[in-house]
């Protein structure tokens, strides 16, 4: 079974402090997609990322970067010099086969 | 308008009442998902359909049914509301994506559910 693991509950940061979020899964599929989605205090959720087993190379859009270390089984995702309007909680999810499965959620704080 | 529309957005109900949650959708997806969200547990899948004869359990199904009236609508039925189905509950849709036929999930807006 495919099992998402986001150790960090709740993480506080200073706004324009750097901060990572931690994504470790589990599977035995050799092909699956992992994916990133923010959840601002609003409810939506909002897709950020996805990113396939077969592709590890590190991605940066903005402020945001991510990396994919298959030999870790990790997707961790860095926000560079945080701002308020990161203040979310970020969802890992993994697709290995037929349907989607999250982690619990880390929920960050960017105080001004 | 949004893609992917959940109604009712907010809901009270009572105890042993049956509620129905509808969800359609615009983007041409054949797979469409149902999710609950409850603080601490992230998003737990309760029903997938990958096409309207097609229905599959999710990991918290007890308690639930859903019916896929056509390609674009999905809805999930609580028959007998209990407390502890109190939750933020969300659609979604997925396209495929390259050969491993998978694409990200797009949500609708929520529909939060209080049963007293």
């Amino acid at each position: 079974a495919q099992k998402v693991t986001q150790a960090q509950t709740e993480i506080s940061v200073v706004e324009k402090e750097d901060v990572t979020l931690d994504c470790v899964y589990e599977t035995r599929d050799t092909t699956y997609y992992l994916f990133w989605y923010k959840q601002p205090p609003s409810g939506e959720l909002v897709f950020l990322i996805r990113r396939n087993s077969f592709d590890e190379q590190n991605e940066i859009s903005g402020r945001y970067s991510w990396n994919f270390q298959k030999s870790t089984s990790s997707f961790n995702f860095t926000i560079t010099a945080s701002q308020v309007v990161d203040s979310a909680v970020y969802f890992c999810a993994f697709w290995g086969y037929q349907k989607v499965t999250f982690g619990t959620g880390t929920k960050l704080q960017v105080i001004p | 308008d949004a893609d992917v529309t959940q109604t009712p957005r907010n809901r009270i109900t009572k105890t042993g009442k049956r509620i129905m949650l509808e969800c359609s959708q615009t983007k041409g997806h054949d797979r469409m998902y149902w999710y609950r969200q409850d603080p601490g547990l992230g998003l737990r899948l309760i029903y997938y359909s990958f096409d309207v004869k097609d229905i599959n359990k999710g990991e918290i199904s007890d308690g639930y049914s859903v019916s896929r009236q056509a390609q674009a609508k999905f809805s999930l039925s609580l028959e007998s509301a209990i407390p502890n189905q109190t939750a933020l509950y969300f659609c979604a849709t997925s396209g495929l994506a390259g050969s491993s036929g998978t694409g990200e999930l797009f949500f609708g807006e929520g529909s939060r559910l209080t049963v007293l």
